[in-house]
């Protein structure tokens, strides 16, 4: 089983749908990253949280420590946002070394 | 502007032959990493850097070295041992090892394939 899971493996929605990544770990940690690969293999670093929620224009990262539980939102989802999500966390203690989950494909068509 | 710059962005290798993949970043970062990214899997860590000449292995560096001679720079090869080198692979940098609050930057990354 891997530490970190991510669902749905894929995902196709239509433009303006309200979309959902889900991001279950198994090990305790000091932070999760929420990422995105482009079609062209780079990825940006789009959310660093440890509780709570952030907010960055139509993207929303929320997290459960507790619950070891983590959601990506996307609201009115646009064509430009299909690319793959992939969620990291990184060990608790003094490291910055990340495990990686294996992403989750996004395809929004107009 | 700063960021990670990797080359280049496809790499062809014989078999048997050694390739040296670039990573270059101007953020002033301590940190450097290198990752493997296989189909279906997550990025995997091959070797990471704290800082200038010091270098640790990570979970899968049979058949890869590097070097760290300058902190800017942090150039991976891919030996002949590598049985199944082909992959993406992906450099990555923070401020500094041990910074839990500072997010990882990536490159772009180089895709190898054998011929």
């Amino acid at each position: 089983k891997n530490e970190v899971e991510q669902s749905p493996q894929n995902l196709t929605a239509q433009e303006g749908e309200f979309i959902t990544i889900n991001c279950s770990y198994s090990v305790g940690i000091s932070a999760l990253h929420w990422l995105q690969q482009h079609p062209g293999g780079g990825i940006v670093s789009l959310f660093m949280l440890s509780s709570g929620k952030k907010k960055h224009g139509r993207l929303i990262a929320t997290i459960n420590i507790q619950e070891k539980h983590s959601s990506l939102h996307i609201t009115a989802s646009h064509p430009r946002d299909s690319a793959v999500y992939i969620c990291a966390v990184r060990y608790g203690g003094a490291t910055n070394k990340l495990i990686f989950g294996t992403g989750t494909l996004l395809a929004v068509q107009p | 502007d700063g960021g990670i710059t990797q080359s280049p962005k496809y790499l062809f290798r014989k078999e048997g032959q050694n390739v040296t993949l670039s990573c270059e970043q101007n953020l002033n970062h301590d940190a450097m990493y290198w990752y493997r990214q296989d189909p279906g899997q997550g990025l995997r860590l091959i070797y990471y850097s704290q800082i200038v000449n010091d270098f640790q292995k990570g979970d899968i560096a049979e058949g890869y070295s590097v070097s760290r001679e300058k902190k800017e720079s942090f150039p991976l090869t891919v030996t002949s041992a590598q049985k199944n080198p082909t992959a993406f692979y992906l450099c990555a940098s923070s401020i500094r090892e041990g910074r839990s609050d500072q997010p990882q930057h990536f490159g772009d990354g180089t895709r190898l394939s054998i011929l």
